[in-house]
């Protein structure tokens, strides 16, 4: 049971450069979330999905985009990479009912 | 629009219990308090959660005042690897969104 899976781990983009991070979980999980943390902050959620094939925004969305097209991942995409947007990203499942979130190990993004 | 306040930063002794305050004076009757914890570099990881009981798991216990404007998370024994950002959260019941804050950073000293 690998519980949340996030990939890249580490990635460098130039402005303007696109990229998608992949969430995997195996857990069976209703929800799924995307958060990022920047230096010395606390976690802010971009996006959030409540089931395969529905999305909401969160509080800091915009210049993102997400899908969850398989109820085990979730994708989360940048079209055009800001240096604004470099920061952690995390992600994170629960089931549905239960309110406690499991979350992966982050992606290290820099946007140079 | 902060709902919860909690210290910066604390120390303790190692072996010694870890009393981690937060205040929530605004919280509503449908609303619980949850605690997680982030190592360095880490994803957050669940502690404990609460609603108007004490509560106790294998790795926390969780004292909510009377009148539920505060609570406590109690580590009953810190060891270095408790060292970590302490996040203290309330959420709607019904409601499956986290709103973190800046958290207490918790240092464990030998």
């Amino acid at each position: 049971n690998a519980g949340v899976t996030q990939t890249p781990k580490f990635r460098v983009l130039k402005t303007g450069q696109s990229m998608t991070l992949l969430c995997a979980q195996d857990m069976n999980h209703e929800y799924m979330y995307w958060y990022r943390q920047d230096p010395g902050m606390g976690l802010r959620l971009i996006h959030y999905s409540v089931g395969e094939g529905t999305t909401a925004k969160g509080e800091v969305p915009d210049g993102y985009n997400v899908s969850r097209l398989k109820k085990q991942n979730f994708l989360l995409g940048l079209e055009s990479a800001a240096p604004s947007q470099t920061s952690v990203y995390f992600c994170a499942s629960s089931p549905r009912g239960e309110h406690t979130q499991y979350f992966g190990p982050g992606t290290r993004l820099t946007v140079l | 629009d902060a709902k919860t306040t909690q210290p910066p930063s604390m120390d303790c002794a190692e072996g010694r219990a870890a009393n981690l305050p937060c205040n929530h004076s605004t919280i509503s009757g449908n609303e619980y308090v949850y605690w997680y914890r982030q190592i360095h570099s880490q994803g957050p990881q669940y502690i404990i959660h609460g609603l108007k009981n004490n509560e106790t798991n294998e790795m926390a216990s969780l004292i909510i005042t009377e009148d539920r404007k505060s609570s406590t998370l109690i580590l009953p024994h810190a060891t270095l690897r408790d060292t970590a950002v302490y996040y203290c959260i309330v959420r709607v019941v019904n409601d499956y969104k986290l709103s973190f804050g800046a958290g207490t950073t918790v240092t464990v000293r030998a």
